[in-house]
């Protein structure tokens, strides 16, 4: 089983719609969690943390669910330049070393 | 907010060239710096982490000898790609950890697309 896993997609989506990534990690140890997006051949670039309390910014709720290890991210109201990879990443322990998942594709149409 | 900054942002080379690529923090001094490597439609995979002043740590199946990473000071590390070859053309992505307040995280530099030819 992969360390962290993310369902590829795409996500095919209308603008205005509401859409959820999951991401699921093995590791019970992990500690910290963060959602990045990455546009096409673009560097990663962090959209938020995840918190235990969860946490929202603006449009984008994230949720951490210890008990079945795994974050959400939840966007609403796309917009079209949503339109991106979406990536999770879930670090361990203090050397804090990242496992970076393979990512969620989002498209957002008209 | 945290800038990252990488040279060059692409570079063509002949197989058998050895290319330098460097990764700077530029408003912050970073205590950790990992360098990743993405291949098309792939993920982000972790090559090795470095810390100012001491040995990087590899991943498994990354060779050391291959890969020379050289991070002198907390602003700076550089990556040496020996002896390039077409499989190792790639996009090589830098991070720098910040670290404090409530969480580490990591900035990213905008990558290094290297083509071997």
């Amino acid at each position: 089983r992969k360390e962290v896993e993310q369902d590829p997609g795409p996500f095919n989506v209308p603008e205005g719609a509401t859409v959820a990534f999951n991401c699921t990690y093995s590791n019970s140890a992990s500690q910290s969690f963060f959602w990045y997006r990455q546009d096409c051949r673009k560097e990663p670039k962090l959209l938020m943390s995840v918190y235990s309390s969860g946490n929202e910014d603006g449009r984008f709720t994230a949720q951490l669910n210890r008990a079945s290890q795994y974050i959400s991210l939840l966007i609403r109201d796309s917009k079209l330049s949503d339109s991106a990879t979406y990536l999770c990443v879930v670090a361990s322990g203090g050397s804090y070393i990242p496992t970076f998942g393979r990512g969620t594709s989002l498209i957002v149409h008209p | 907010g945290a800038v990252v900054s990488q040279h060059p942002s692409w570079v063509i080379c002949k197989s058998g060239t050895s290319v330098k690529i460097e990764c700077r923090s530029l408003d912050f001094q970073a205590t950790t710096m990992f360098w990743y490597r993405q291949f098309p439609k792939q993920s982000l995979m972790l090559m090795a982490t470095s810390n100012e002043g001491s040995k990087a740590t590899y991943e498994q199946g990354v060779e050391k000898d291959k890969f020379l990473i050289n991070h002198a000071s907390l602003t700076l590390s550089t990556l040496t790609v020996t002896s390039a070859h077409p499989e190792d053309s790639s996009f090589y992505i830098c991070s720098a950890r910040r670290a404090g307040g409530n969480t580490d995280t990591q900035y990213f530099g905008p990558g290094t697309r290297l083509t071997v030819l």
